[in-house]
């Protein structure tokens, strides 16, 4: 595809469970980012990838949240013990990244919207 | 510490009137500076960026450096311009990052 794809789009889960969101960045794009947004607020930075290595997670808000990045390609959030105030709409952006130069756009996806029963 | 602050999350404005959406933030330095919109049922995406010195839909934004500011700008609101808007300035020396602000929803009246 020619965009950000982001699975699932829709993910219903009981507090207490595992829940992983996959997000396939536009063919290229060195660097991922993930967002968590809530209703009324803005994209809240979770962690941004370069390449497989994640180069920021200070916005992981606990150790619950993990990200991987294997192959540089598709990431995938994980959440662990999942609990109500995880409920939001999670974003995916991938951006082309040239060595000291900020580009400055990132292509989003649509979002998975998770809800934590 | 709130580093981007946009103080209006709601604005409505008649079609035609001039529309202001207001950006500030706490960073020192000089951050790349950018703006991204979100009309219904669309993804996110960027509206312009600083560094190019763009108009954009009718849009350009100007950097106040003494006032830190960013704020968007139109002369004439059109109703297509409805959406929500998100100011991004980027910390300065920091790669790639990305922090947005908490968004300003435009409604323009017909």
């Amino acid at each position: 595809g020619a965009g950000v794809s982001q699975t699932p789009s829709n993910k219903v889960t009981e507090k207490g469970k595992y829940v992983e969101l996959r997000c396939d960045p536009i063919s290229g794009h060195t660097a991922l980012y993930w967002y968590r947004q809530s209703l009324g607020q803005g994209p809240e930075f979770l962690i941004y990838f370069q390449g497989t290595g994640a180069a920021d997670d200070s916005g992981l808000p606990n150790d619950r949240f993990f990200a991987v990045r294997p192959e540089g390609s598709v990431s995938t959030l994980k959440i662990q013990r999942t609990e109500r105030g995880d409920s939001a709409v999670y974003l995916c952006a991938s951006s082309l990244t040239f060595i000291g130069t900020n580009t400055g756009e990132l292509f989003f996806g649509e979002g998975s919207r998770l809800t934590v029963l | 510490a709130q580093r981007v602050t946009q103080p209006e999350k709601l604005l409505s404005v008649f079609k035609g009137a001039p529309v202001e959406l207001k950006c500030n933030y706490s960073y020192s330095g000089s951050p790349e500076l950018f703006w991204y919109v979100q009309y219904s049922r669309q993804r996110l995406q960027l509206l312009l960026r600083h560094i190019s010195r763009e108009s954009i839909k009718g849009f350009t934004a100007d950097l106040n450096k003494g006032e830190t500011s960013f704020h968007l700008k139109k002369p004439f609101a059109q109703e297509e311009d409805s959406a929500m808007y998100y100011c991004a300035p980027t910390p300065p020396n920091t790669g790639n990052q990305f922090y947005f602000g908490t968004g300003t929803s435009l409604t323009v009246i017909p």
